[in-house]
């Protein structure tokens, strides 16, 4: 069975501070890994994936994640947080057909 | 954006009367999901389909029925809805083939759903 931890809730944080967004995941195998956001009364969308190539991962908006298997973790970051980041944030896992979302992140951003 | 309409978007209705969920796609995408979003659970599969007239359930499809009849349309009927399936509700599309592939999944921007 997989399973993914997102390990906070909430996160708040200063415009122009780094975020950290982090998630775990459990799989006896190797995933493919998704960042999405879903900003208020909106869908999700993809802010990015792993899928076996490079570790490090580029997305959209100036966010990157690491996949570290010896960690089991796939953690969300960017150097610079904008107003425009306030938004709910899933880790995602794809495994044999089957997407396992985590329970989420609220990221506040303060001016 | 992908092509995905979701209608309704607003719904309040009584336990006890049957709602059905539209989800129509533009993209001749072959998967087609239905999701809950539920606070503190993340979205949990209710029902998915790869193809017309091909269905399987999800985790949480008790409660819930799904149909197919064309690629673009996949609906979600709550045949006797109770307050605990008050939640917003996602379609999502995915082109892949799931067993061998995975791309991202596609959203529609959600119907929210209140049963009294």
């Amino acid at each position: 069975a997989q399973s993914v931890t997102q390990l906070d809730s909430h996160v708040s944080v200063s415009e122009g501070t780094p975020v950290l967004l982090r998630c775990n995941y459990s799989s006896s195998y190797s995933p493919s890994l998704f960042w999405y956001v879903q900003h208020p009364n909106k869908g999700l969308q993809l802010l990015l994936k792993y899928t076996s190539a490079a570790t490090l991962v580029k997305g959209i908006n100036g966010f990157e994640a690491e996949f570290k298997k010896s960690e089991t973790s796939f953690h969300l970051t960017k150097p610079s947080a904008h107003m425009s980041d306030a938004a709910e944030y899933f880790c995602v896992v794809w495994l044999w057909g089957k997407f396992q979302f985590g329970a989420g992140t609220q990221v506040v951003v303060t001016p | 954006d992908a092509g995905i309409t979701q209608s309704p978007r607003h719904k309040v209705t009584e336990t006890g009367t049957p709602v059905t969920l539209r989800c129509h796609q533009t993209e001749n995408h072959r998967y087609m999901y239905w999701y809950r979003q539920d606070p503190g659970h993340g979205l949990r599969l209710i029902h998915y389909s790869y193809g017309v007239k091909d269905t399987d359930k999800g985790e949480v499809s008790d409660g819930y029925s799904v149909s197919r009849s064309k690629t673009e349309d996949f609906l979600l009927t709550l045949e006797s809805a109770t307050s605990s399936q008050t939640s917003v509700y996602f379609c999502a599309i995915s082109a892949e083939d799931r067993d061998t592939y995975t791309g991202e999944l596609f959203f529609g921007e959600g119907s929210r759903l209140t049963v009294l």
